[in-house]
């Protein structure tokens, strides 16, 4: 089963739209951690945002927001006024522990395209 | 600095050449990772290092060797490889793998099998 659902595959806004990108997650654990990436075509990943399991204080940074809601497991990532710059796939994640190390759960990602 | 290099940036290679991909990071970090990355898709965990040893194989076939000379360093062997392996390969690294901490990447070299 997929720990990490993000059901929008591909998005398109006109530039200033602001756009919120879904994310789901799964788990038994009650402590995690879940995070956003940024990967613009150039290919690496950009770390955007690291939240804890107990923090369900919502984030702003800059034009970003996160919006973590423990009660319908989501994490959802807003973009205010986007820019072309924005365009890239985003992809969230989940970290558990586990004997071996910590798993790492990537979302298949939502592919934002911002049109000027 | 939150830097990790990766070299070379491309790779054309035939199936029975051998050749490394290399990872560097500065930045004190005791857990390294290797991921495959297909076009359209999330990365594919392959290999983990924590503290310069390796801790999680992903089922990786053995065409694909990782190395860890020191906890700055990470290589990645690569020995017959087929078509399908051609992929984005992205090196990680974080403070440790046992806490919860953020991955950083690097830019990832694009492997082409020919």
């Amino acid at each position: 089963a997929q720990k990490v659902t993000q059901a929008q595959t591909e998005i398109s806004v006109v530039e200033k739209e602001d756009v919120t990108l879904d994310c789901v997650y799964e788990t038994r654990d009650t402590t995690y951690y879940l995070f956003w990436y940024k990967q613009p075509p150039s290919g690496e990943l950009v770390f955007l945002i690291r939240r804890n399991s107990f923090d369900e204080q919502n984030e702003i940074s800059g034009r970003y927001s996160w919006n973590f809601q423990k009660s319908t497991s989501s994490f959802n990532f807003t973009i205010t006024a986007s820019q072309v710059v924005d365009s890239a796939v985003y992809f969230c994640a989940l970290s558990e522990a586990r004997e071996t190390g910590n798993q790492f759960y990537f979302g298949t990602g939502t592919s934002l395209t911002v049109i000027p | 600095d939150t830097e990790v290099t990766q070299t070379p940036k491309h790779l054309v290679m035939g199936m029975t050449n051998k050749k490394s991909l290399k990872c560097e990071q500065h930045m004190g970090h005791r857990a390294m990772y290797w991921y495959k990355q297909k076009a359209k898709k999330p990365p594919e965990l392959m290999f983990v290092y924590s503290y310069e040893k390796l801790s999680i194989n992903e089922s990786v076939p053995s065409r694909f060797s990782p190395e860890c000379p020191n906890s700055s360093l990470l290589n990645l062997h690569l020995h017959a490889l087929q078509p399908e392996d051609s992929a984005l390969y992205l090196c990680a690294s974080s403070q440790d793998a046992d806490s919860f901490y953020e991955q950083y990447f690097g830019p990832g070299t694009r492997l082409t099998v020919t």
